[in-house]
């Protein structure tokens, strides 16, 4: 079956700086990668995703890139706030499936 | 909407008890998932429904867990006895199709607490 690995698990940046979390995944029938994000006390929310025809998505600050080829996609967030800080997790699935497979998540500390 | 309801948001009980978590999913979404949440063993998938039938229910550990869902709108997560190991957060989620390829929506969470 399907595995994700997420590195790094804890990242500290500055405010302002930039910050990337990588994910491998090991199904070569992957074809869908969302990120969610998780605020303390609070269930994970969906921050962006992206499909396998495509090798980068951006919204606003943050960014997705994908290496189908490689196995492996990232999370980009530009000029990090405080509110950026948060538990972000990434994870996988193929379209024949009705599940998703997380990863380990990264915990991103902001500091003003 | 109000999004995915959960109840309680905290549960504290004896090893032993009989434990019953509730969800309501946002209406109209044909899929329902069941996640626990630990330090050690991240997120985990327990079980999930399509249009109020159980699809995969490989990631419940053992028989003391069980999960039905009545009707479209109500969702249970039953331990029996429970144990100080099921201590964790679960979390309910919703998807309007496949979550496999659709955003899925996370309510607040359960924190539950078995001494």
């Amino acid at each position: 079956g399907e595995n994700v690995e997420q590195h790094p698990s804890t990242l500290s940046v500055q405010e302002g700086d930039s910050a990337v979390i990588k994910c491998t995944y090991s199904d070569s029938a992957s074809n869908y990668f969302p990120w969610y994000k998780q605020e303390l006390g609070k269930g994970p929310q969906l921050i962006i995703d992206i499909r396998s025809n495509v090798g980068e998505k951006k919204d606003q600050r943050i960014a997705v890139t994908l290496n189908k080829t490689a196995k492996h996609f990232s999370l980009h967030i530009t000029e990090t706030q405080p509110e950026d800080s948060a538990v972000y997790f990434c994870a996988a699935s193929s379209y024949n499936t009705d599940k998703l497979i997380f990863g380990t998540g990264t915990r991103l500390q902001v500091f003003p | 909407d109000a999004g995915v309801i959960q109840s309680p948001r905290h549960e504290v009980t004896e090893m032993g008890q009989e434990v019953t978590l509730r969800c309501k999913p946002i209406s109209g979404h044909d899929y329902l998932f069941w996640y626990r949440q630990t330090m050690m063993r991240g997120l985990e998938l327990l079980i999930y429904f399509n249009n109020n039938v159980p699809i995969d229910d490989s990631g419940m550990p053992e028989d003391r867990f069980s999960a039905k869902m009545p009707n479209a709108s109500f969702s249970t997560l039953k331990i029996q006895p429970s144990e100080p190991r099921d201590s964790a957060v679960y979390f309910c989620a919703s998807s309007r199709t496949s979550g496999g390829w659709d955003e899925q929506f996370f309510g607040p969470g359960t924190r539950l607490t078995v001494l």
